[in-house]
């Protein structure tokens, strides 16, 4: 079945970096974009990132561009999002979601219809 | 950015009785050429990860129960719960897919009256 395993997460301090990992099954991984999500505790869902099936484009949220990237390797089906500099509030559980449609024209990318069941990180000193 | 506002924050419903969750925003998410609204509505229960309901506005996703529906167009959408049943106590987020930043509504609690 359609699967993603999100792994990674831990307690770091403010500054250092982190990598976040999403193993994918069930599906054809590389003809799929991957989005990274994320919920502070507590609050609503944040969208963080957005990888083309290809790796040929990605899209950031403000609030994380220029510290988080994202990158996936289609041979291994995994997602990563790379983060760095992590401050207090970059603390959440972090999904990877699968894009809900093969890309088509001149469209970014699509609703999630699978996600992963979550990895959590918390930054605090 | 589009900001995705969903009105009520939360609303209690009796067993049965109809939910409705409004989703508004600021912009439109109609793509005029193919006539589709990028848009989708979430169901998240405690402790799990968001699950589709709807896509593209009115598209209920495969094993969704048919009391779900969704409406509406360019900035102006709802979902239904035409008769909620226990199971439903749930937070609903609104989503937009139109522009290349995604983003949320801030969700609507529901809960049994």
């Amino acid at each position: 079945q359609v699967k993603l395993v999100d792994s990674g997460g831990g307690v770091v301090q403010p500054g250092v970096s982190l990598t976040l990992s999403c193993a994918a099954s069930g599906f054809s991984f590389s003809s799929y974009g991957v989005h990274w999500v994320r919920q502070a505790p507590g609050k609503g869902l944040e969208w963080v990132a957005f990888i083309r099936n290809d790796g040929s484009v990605e899209f950031y949220a403000e609030s994380v561009k220029g510290r988080f990237t994202i990158a996936r390797d289609n041979s291994r089906n995994t997602l990563y999002l790379h983060m760095i500099s992590l401050r207090s509030e970059d603390s959440a559980v972090y999904y990877c979601a699968k894009d809900g449609a093969l890309r088509v024209g001149p469209d970014y990318h699509y609703y999630m219809d699978v996600w992963g069941k979550g990895t959590t990180v918390t930054v605090s000193s | 950015d589009i900001v995705m506002t969903q009105s009520p924050d939360s609303l209690a419903v009796s067993l049965g009785e109809r939910a409705t969750i409004n989703c508004k925003s600021s912009q439109t998410v109609l793509y005029k050429s193919n006539k589709k609204n990028y848009l989708a509505w979430y169901q998240q229960k405690p402790g799990q990860p968001p699950k589709l309901l709807i896509s593209w506005a009115s598209t209920r996703e495969s094993g969704v129960p048919d009391r779900f529906s969704g409406s509406g167009s360019g900035t102006d959408f709802t979902l239904t719960i035409s008769s909620l049943q226990a199971e439903d106590v749930a937070i609903y987020y609104c989503q937009q897919y139109y522009d290349k930043v995604i983003t949320f509504g801030q969700g609507t609690r529901v809960e049994i009256k």
